[in-house]
């Protein structure tokens, strides 16, 4: 089955101080990839989407992510985190019948 | 605001009663989907459904949960004679019809309906 691992529960990180999120996905032929914001007690918000192309992939609210193929990996990446970054974030996978990981919560300290 | 909307945003019930949660997807979209948010958990798949089918129900319990879109108004996940299990966060997505130039719909999330059992 196809499936998503997000192996750190919990990242806790400095305002200001880079941050990834780490992702790895199984092997597929295709693989359509993407990462979810989920702040409290709201829905999902999508960061950002690969479906084809470019593996680096650029997002809203700063973040990034790269495909990388041989590695099987989608990490989530951003340089410099702010105090509004705090959230949860789910890797997901799919098309149509999309599955998530366990997410990873994001908390920056001031 | 053009949005996923869900309703109820909270909804409590007793053992044994029925919940019925409702979807309203995005205006143009006839793709909606159920997924289920249990306390530190990630979202469970549940359900697929375009207006008036179900395309893919593996996510969904065999017994007291059904779900359908009809023609004219919301989608609405049902979950019969409720247990404390069924206690979570439900989430509604919907997305586009896929075409050739936008081939994978991107899935936008209603901010849920949190069922609490007691």
């Amino acid at each position: 089955a196809q499936s998503v691992t997000q192996l750190d529960s919990q990242v806790p990180v400095f305002e200001e101080a880079p941050v990834e999120l780490r992702c790895n996905y199984s092997s597929s032929v295709s693989v359509y990839l993407f990462w979810y914001v989920q702040y409290p007690n709201q829905g999902l918000q999508l960061l950002l989407k690969y479906l084809s192309g470019s593996t680096l992939v650029k997002g809203i609210n700063g973040f990034e992510a790269e495909f990388n193929k041989s590695q099987t990996s989608f990490h989530l990446r951003k340089p410099s985190v702010h105090i509004s970054d705090t959230a949860e974030y789910f890797c997901a996978r799919g098309y149509q019948k999309v599955t998530f990981g366990t997410g990873t919560k994001l908390q920056v300290i001031p | 605001n053009a949005g996923v909307m869900q309703n109820p945003r909270h909804l409590v019930r007793r053992r044994g009663q029925e919940a019925r949660l409702r979807c309203s997807p995005m205006k143009g979209h006839s793709h909606v989907y159920w997924y289920r948010q249990l306390p530190e958990e990630g979202l469970k798949f549940m359900v697929y459904l375009q207006k008036e089918n179900i395309i893919d129900e593996s996510g969904m319990p065999k017994e007291r949960f059904s779900a359908e879109f009809p023609k004219e108004g919301p989608s609405i996940l049902r979950i019969q004679q409720v247990v404390r299990g069924d206690s979570a966060a439900y989430f509604c997505a919907s997305s586009h019809i896929p075409s050739r130039t936008q081939p994978v719909g991107e899935l936008f999330f209603g901010e849920g309906s949190r069922l609490t059992v007691l």
